[in-house]
């Protein structure tokens, strides 16, 4: 299985619900991704978990909250996003951590819509 | 700051036109380097990589890309363009940042194939 796999597909949410995204990989890859991506615009980091551990998280604000689970799952809970928080969220996840030759899986994304 | 630019934003071809991408970085140490297609509502996909050795990497789908460490970049290219390589291409280089490795993306090129 060589896939990253997301859901949901899309989300509609209001500025006061609480969602989560979630991730799943099982490849046996000890790294994964969140980035955030708007239209025409590259795919932005915001966190990474390595072995299960928050690596690293770009200053993002609070309201996006990651949590791994395990080794497979990555879930991103969202609680009173802004309607500027909508975009497309990737999930990657690659072998290992750190080294320079770490290639990235990507999954399909959630498109999230926020009223 | 380390950077990778994207030169083209947009590109228009007809089919069977050659294609030639721009991608260049700003680091002087090893680099591994990326690129990834977006096809429309389509998650990101890895066309091609170059870690070491051979700086003229081949690619899927018959895009080929090559480094040339002198010039800082990595030019992605294909002999004659169809129809369904209409898409988004992000170049991406994995680059020391803060005792890790991170994806800095390119700012992406939008190709359009006219059939």
């Amino acid at each position: 299985d060589t896939e990253v796999t997301q859901t949901p597909k899309h989300l509609v949410m209001g500025m006061t619900n609480k969602k989560s995204l979630k991730c799943e990989q099982h490849m046996g890859h000890r790294a994964m991704y969140w980035y955030k991506q708007k239209a025409k615009k590259p795919p932005e980091l915001m966190f990474v978990y390595s072995y299960e551990k928050l690596s690293i998280n770009e200053s993002v604000p609070s309201r996006f909250s990651p949590e791994c689970p395990n080794s497979s799952l990555l879930n991103l809970h969202l609680h009173a996003l802004q309607p500027e928080d909508s975009a497309l969220y990737l999930c990657a996840s690659s072998q290992g951590w750190g080294e320079s030759y770490n290639e990235q899986f990507f999954g399909p994304g959630t498109r999230l819509t926020v009223l | 700051a380390q950077s990778v630019s994207q030169h083209n934003h947009h590109v228009i071809l007809s089919e069977a036109a050659s294609l030639e991408l721009g991608c260049n970085y700003s680091y002087g140490g090893t680099v591994n380097l990326f690129w990834y297609v977006q096809y429309p509502g389509q998650h990101l996909q890895l066309l091609l990589k170059y870690f070491s050795g051979d700086p003229l990497v081949k690619g899927i789908k018959g895009f080929e890309a090559e480094f040339i460490k002198s010039k800082f970049s990595f030019n992605l290219r294909k002999p004659s363009v169809q129809w369904s390589d209409t898409a988004e291409y992000f170049c991406a280089v994995n680059l020391p940042t803060s005792g890790t490795y991170k994806y800095i993306f390119g700012t992406g090129t939008r190709l359009k194939v006219l059939a």
